[in-house]
C-alpha cells in the first residue's frame, strides 16, 4: 500500500507569518492529494485538495504544490491566525493512506 | 442530506467482549473505510471497501472484522476487545474514484478496560 510520511510533526509560528507542511508518498500511481485540519475532539475536515494534472492550487489563504517527479506535496498557509491552530494531516489515494499529522500552533 | 453517520458516539468496554460499530451514509457513495486514530496519533486505515460485497485490508486489519452488504453501511466488528484497541474510530465515505472528495463520520470514541 501507499507510505505517506508528513513533516515536521510540530510547528509553532506568529500570528501573521506563513506555515508549510510537507508530505512524500511512495506509490507513483497515486493522483489524488487531499489536506485535512482537525480541530480537538472534532472529524478531520478536507481543506483543500490537488489531484496529479496540476502543480499548484489555491484557495484564499492556503495553497497546496505537488511534485510529482520528487513524489512531494506541501501545504502553505499565509498570514496565519490562531483559528488557524489545530493539527493538519495530508494523505493519498488510492486506499487513501494518511501522514502521521501536524500540530500548528499560531501564537497571537 | 445526514451524510456519513455513526453508532455509538461512546462506548466502554470490557477485556474480550465483542461489539460492532455502525456505519452509514446517504450519498450513494461506493467506497468507505474505517480509520482508528490513537491520541496524539495520525489516522491509520483498518479496513476499506469499493462497493457491496467486497472489502479489502489495510494497515492495522488484525482484530476487526468488516462486511459490506449494502452500499450504506459499512459495520466494524470487534471480535475480542483488548485494551491495545482504545482509539477513536472514524467512518469515511467517497464516490467512486481515487480523486473524489472523502467525507469523515464524527467518530466514536472506544474504551477497552
Amino acid at each position: 500500500g501507499e507510505n505517506v510520511e508528513q513533516h515536521p510533526s510540530t510547528l509553532s509560528v506568529q500570528e501573521g507569518d506563513s506555515a508549510v507542511i510537507k508530505c512524500t508518498y511512495s506509490d507513483s500511481a497515486s493522483n489524488y492529494f487531499p489536506w485535512y485540519k482537525q480541530e480537538l475532539g472534532k472529524r478531520p475536515q478536507l481543506i483543500i485538495d490537488i489531484r496529479s494534472n496540476v502543480g499548484e492550487k489555491k484557495d484564499q489563504r492556503i495553497a497546496v504544490t505537488l511534485n510529482k517527479t520528487a513524489k512531494h506535496f506541501s501545504l502553505h498557509i499565509t498570514e496565519t491566525q490562531p483559528e488557524d491552530s489545530a493539527v493538519y494531516f495530508c494523505a493519498a489515494s488510492g486506499d487513501m493512506r494518511f501522514g502521521a499529522g501536524t500540530r500548528l500552533t499560531v501564537k497571537p | 442530506n445526514a451524510g456519513v453517520t455513526q453508532t455509538p458516539k461512546f462506548q466502554v468496554l470490557k477485556t474480550g467482549q465483542s461489539m460492532t460499530l455502525q456505519c452509514a451514509q446517504d450519498m450513494n457513495h461506493e467506497y468507505m473505510s474505517w480509520y482508528r486514530q490513537d491520541p496524539g496519533m495520525g489516522l491509520r486505515l483498518i479496513h476499506y471497501s469499493v462497493g457491496a460485497g467486497i472489502t479489502d485490508q489495510g494497515e492495522v486489519p488484525n482484530g476487526y472484522n468488516v462486511s459490506r452488504s449494502t452500499t450504506e453501511d459499512f459495520p466494524l466488528r470487534l471480535l475480542s476487545a483488548a485494551p491495545s484497541q482504545t482509539s477513536v474510530y472514524f467512518c469515511a465515505s467517497r464516490q467512486t474514484g481515487p480523486t473524489d472528495t472523502q467525507y469523515f463520520g464524527p467518530g466514536t470514541r472506544l474504551t477497552v478496560l
